[in-house]
């Protein structure tokens, strides 16, 4: 079982869409928490840091249940240029990357 | 600042080659890592250093050499090329191993035949 996974889709949804990843990890000792951003043939990116309280950066929301071991990502109003493969990351003091969740959006 | 750096873009090898992939920041980051990117397989660790002349291995160490002689470098070092290690490979760094942000670098595609 991979210490961090993700559903690699492929997600098709329609422009102004909502989208939810979902990834769960199995280190109950993690405390990092991260989504990252990964366009085809590109280096990842950081999308946003994972809090226990839950965060929202714009149309992004991320969300912890540590209970679980569970994290999400929920995309309002998809635009186009959200396609991209999202890489769910846990861990502590070695950060472990899911195998990323591929996004399309179409118009 | 230039972030993370990564030479050579592209690289083709025959099998029982050997070779350096060099990485450089310019953040001051103690924490820096090599990880590879296989299709279907995410970003796997393969040697990481948490300060100059400290280094550890990852998921996947087997066939690679690190070393940290300095802050800014962490090349990374293939003993005898196989095709099995045909993969993308990033170098990240971050202020902080495992807390904050990694910052990844534009990547070297390898291939070895």
């Amino acid at each position: 079982r991979k210490e961090v996974e993700q559903d690699p889709g492929p997600f098709n949804v329609p422009e102004g869409a909502t989208v939810a990843f979902n990834c769960t990890y199995s280190n109950s000792a993690s405390q990092s928490f991260f989504w990252y951003r990964q366009d085809c043939r590109k280096e990842p990116k950081l999308l946003m840091s994972v809090y226990s309280s839950g965060n929202e950066d714009g149309r992004f929301t991320a969300q912890l249940n540590r209970a679980s071991q569970y994290i999400s990502l929920l995309i309002r109003d998809s635009k186009l240029s959200d396609s991209a493969t999202y890489l769910c990351v846990a861990g502590f003091q070695k950060l472990v990357f899911g195998t990323g969740t591929r996004l399309l959006v179409s118009p | 600042n230039a972030g993370v750096t990564q030479t050579p873009k592209f690289q083709v090898l025959k099998t029982g080659q050997s070779m350096t992939l060099q990485c450089a920041q310019d953040m001051n980051h103690e924490y820096m890592s090599w990880y590879r990117q296989d299709p279907g397989m995410g970003l796997r660790l393969i040697h990481y250093s948490v300060g100059a002349g400290i280094t550890d291995q990852g998921e996947v160490p087997n066939g690679y050499n690190v070393s940290r002689s300095t802050t800014e470098d962490f090349p990374l070092r293939l003993l005898s090329a196989a095709p099995s290690q045909t993969s993308v490979y990033f170098c990240a760094s971050s202020d902080r191993a495992g807390y904050n942000e990694q910052f990844f670098g534009p990547g070297t595609r390898l291939t070895v035949l």
